[in-house]
């Protein structure tokens, strides 16, 4: 069963300074690697989706890479904004299924 | 442009009652449809998914139940509802390129 592991579950950070959220996976077999954004009372926001054959993506200030041999992905949100409060999850598919990690929640201070 | 709905947004439904949820999908045709729970200080959960009209896949042992009547619509129910029910249920739809686009979700407090 594919255990999702997100470290740290809350961060709080300045205006300005860069965010890395990390998450690890058990299972490296994969289709690929996708990470959300909740805002509290919400629904999921799509951010990014890495497939399995892929090492990176980026949208705008946002990065994720991903370490399918290693089970690892780490998204990166540079010059960090007050607007990107909120809980980020991180949710690997495998046969078109997703599990999901705790999340980490990003505070950051104006 | 897709869009996903759910109803009702918010339900306070006391223990042994029962259950309709209701989720559906626009702009988009045969979608893979999921259900999710997530409890309060716990991640999402991963309750039932569907392929199509009447095929439902369930992931998780418990006194929920699904339906899928028509292409684009997608039922959470149950007959007798529990306190551990509680929770916030997110539907999700699949597209083409892999990617899971949720509804706004239900919350749903048993008392």
């Amino acid at each position: 069963k594919q255990e999702v592991t997100q470290i740290p579950a809350a961060l709080s950070v300045p205006e300005g300074e860069n965010l890395v959220l990390n998450c690890s996976f058990t299972d490296s077999a994969i289709y690929n690697l996708q990470w959300f954004r909740q805002d509290p009372g919400k629904g999921l926001t799509s951010l990014l989706l890495i497939q399995s054959s892929q090492r990176e993506q980026t949208s705008g200030r946002l990065n994720a890479s991903l370490d399918k041999s290693s089970g690892r992905s780490t998204l990166y949100i540079a010059a960090s904004q007050p607007g990107d409060s909120a809980t980020y999850l991180c949710a690997v598919d495998d046969d078109y299924k997703l599990s999901f990690g705790a999340g980490t929640t990003v505070t950051v201070r104006a | 442009s897709q869009t996903i709905h759910q109803w009702p947004a918010t339900l306070v439904q006391p223990v042994g009652s029962p259950l309709s949820l209701e989720c559906t999908v626009e702009g988009t045709s045969n979608p893979n449809l999921y259900w999710y729970r997530q409890a309060a200080g716990r991640g999402l959960q991963l309750l039932f998914y569907s392929v199509g009209i009447g095929q439902i896949s369930s992931e998780v042992p418990q006194n929920l139940s699904a339906s899928r009547p028509q292409d684009r619509q997608f039922i959470l129910s149950s007959k007798k509802l529990l306190l551990s029910d509680s929770g916030f249920y997110l539907c999700a739809w699949r597209t083409s390129t892999d990617t899971q686009y949720f509804g706004p979700g239900t919350r749903l407090t048993v008392l």
